[in-house]
């Protein structure tokens, strides 16, 4: 059974066009993040949101735009997609903040033409 | 503010040798560090974390890391190195004054030669 699972996995569109990425986690956490992994693989926080309330963001471009319905779920949302958004994207969840461990989806790989 | 520094982007070693992969790090609180493994095309996977406590952590896979704060160092090691180590390893650290979010450090391949 998935405990952080991401959908897509694969995302290949034109710039322009508009995205989703849908995280779930049934590890029944408080707090879920983003983050991006560009093609050196360097790791950066996007977003963290604890019991459905915004608590980090990271000077994102607001093209990109977190909801998180429950505090199961957290889904990003990508307007007018450019090149540079290439990337893969993770969904993270802990219970709490701080020293507590992050569990990681498997990525989503997003790929703008 | 608080960054992690991973020294050497590329890191091969011989099957059964010694494995080193160093981190420091740089926080005006006390920190929260993990290293975490990433497998080609797959997600982070926590190896061992640091909160308080005993500051040699042992962690999955045979590895441990030694959080030493007089040196800001918190270096991944294991003894013996196996082919299915082969993968990218990153340092992170985080407090608890900044909503949990992890800062990564730069990544290390480790290769494994047989």
């Amino acid at each position: 059974d998935t405990a952080v699972s991401q959908t897509p996995k694969y995302l290949v569109t034109q710039m322009g066009n508009d995205k989703s990425i849908k995280c779930e986690q049934n590890l029944g956490h408080d707090t879920m993040y983003w983050y991006k992994q560009d093609s050196k693989k360097f790791l950066k926080i996007m977003f963290s949101y604890n019991n459905k309330e915004l608590i980090i963001n990271e000077t994102v471009p607001n093209r990109f735009s977190p909801k998180s319905p429950d505090k199961a779920h957290l889904n990003l949302h990508i307007n007018s997609l450019e090149l540079g958004d290439s990337a893969v994207y993770f969904c993270a969840s802990s219970q709490n903040t701080g020293g507590g461990t992050q569990y990681f989806g498997p990525g989503t790989r997003l790929l703008v033409l | 503010a608080q960054s992690v520094t991973q020294l050497g982007s590329h890191v091969s070693v011989s099957e059964g040798a010694l494995v080193l992969l160093r981190c420091n790090y740089s926080s005006s609180v006390p920190p929260y560090l993990f290293w975490y493994v990433q497998y080609p095309n797959q997600g982070l996977q926590l190896l061992l974390k640091y909160t308080t406590g005993a500051t040699l952590v042992k962690g999955i896979n045979g590895f441990e890391a030694e959080f030493k704060k007089s040196e800001t160092s918190f270096h991944l090691t294991k003894p013996s190195a196996h082919m299915s180590d082969a993968a990218e390893y990153f340092c992170a650290v985080s407090d608890d004054l900044r909503g949990g979010k992890l800062i990564f450090g730069q990544g290390t391949e480790l290769s494994v030669k047989p």
